[in-house]
């Protein structure tokens, strides 16, 4: 079974720029999570999509941040303008359903921000 | 609302010694707790979880960890440690609405001595 897709594995750009970042889930998941790793912290979930909805999006720097999963399987998350601060991991995660309690994690995405 | 402490930013412990990683939470609510390790470059691999029955709950690579509620404790231990147990290890809490959003502590970095 294939596991959760993301790409790039590494990406550096400079501060004010754009970038984008793609996860492919486990076929079947219907939940996808996004989350973000500081360098020395625990990840922190970004946003939450049940199919193409949005679930939980509460932690998510909506001035800059902005994720969309249109037909319910691959997603999309981009920040615009990048700050210094975003400077992380952005990991991607599936799970079959909403009440499903294990959660399958992508290698993630280093984004460096100079 | 939910929180997790990890006590230890960095452990050592030297091969075939017992392993032993703190995890305290806090939550509101009955929680789910979870156990994820993360080895260099690649993503989370979930070791193990407490969702109900049993306190005690084995996971993968010889793992196990305990649930005390009346210590807001969920210990990860190994009796005997391995050098490829060299990893992050992550402590995660949920709450039972099936959400599956994930609050995690910071990480435990663990180095095997030979």
């Amino acid at each position: 079974e294939a596991g959760v897709a993301q790409s790039p594995r590494y990406k550096i750009i400079e501060k004010r720029q754009s970038v984008a970042f793609w996860c492919n889930p486990i076929s079947g998941h219907a939940t996808l999570y996004w989350y973000q790793q500081i360098l020395g912290q625990g990840p922190k979930l970004l946003i939450q999509f049940q199919n193409n909805g949005v679930v939980d999006d509460s932690q998510l720097p909506k001035d800059r941040f902005s994720a969309e999963r249109l037909k319910g399987v691959d997603s999309t998350l981009k920040i615009q303008p990048a700050k210094l601060e975003d400077s992380a991991v952005y990991l991607c995660a599936s799970s079959f359903d909403i009440f499903n309690t294990e959660a399958f994690f992508g290698q993630g995405t280093r984004l460096t921000v100079v | 609302a939910q929180s997790v402490t990890q006590l230890g930013s960095h452990v050592s412990v030297s091969e075939g010694a017992l392993v032993l990683l703190r995890c305290n939470y806090s939550s509101s609510v009955p929680p789910y707790l979870f156990w994820y390790v993360q080895y260099p470059n690649q993503g989370l691999q979930l070791l193990l979880k407490y969702t109900t029955g049993a306190t005690l709950v084995k996971g993968i690579n010889g793992f196990e960890a305990e649930f005390k509620k009346s210590e807001t404790s969920f210990h990860l231990t190994k009796p005997s440690a391995h050098m490829s147990d060299a990893a992050e290890y992550f402590c995660a809490v949920s709450d039972r609405t099936g959400a599956n959003n994930l609050f995690f502590g910071t990480g435990t970095r663990l180095t095997v001595i030979p």
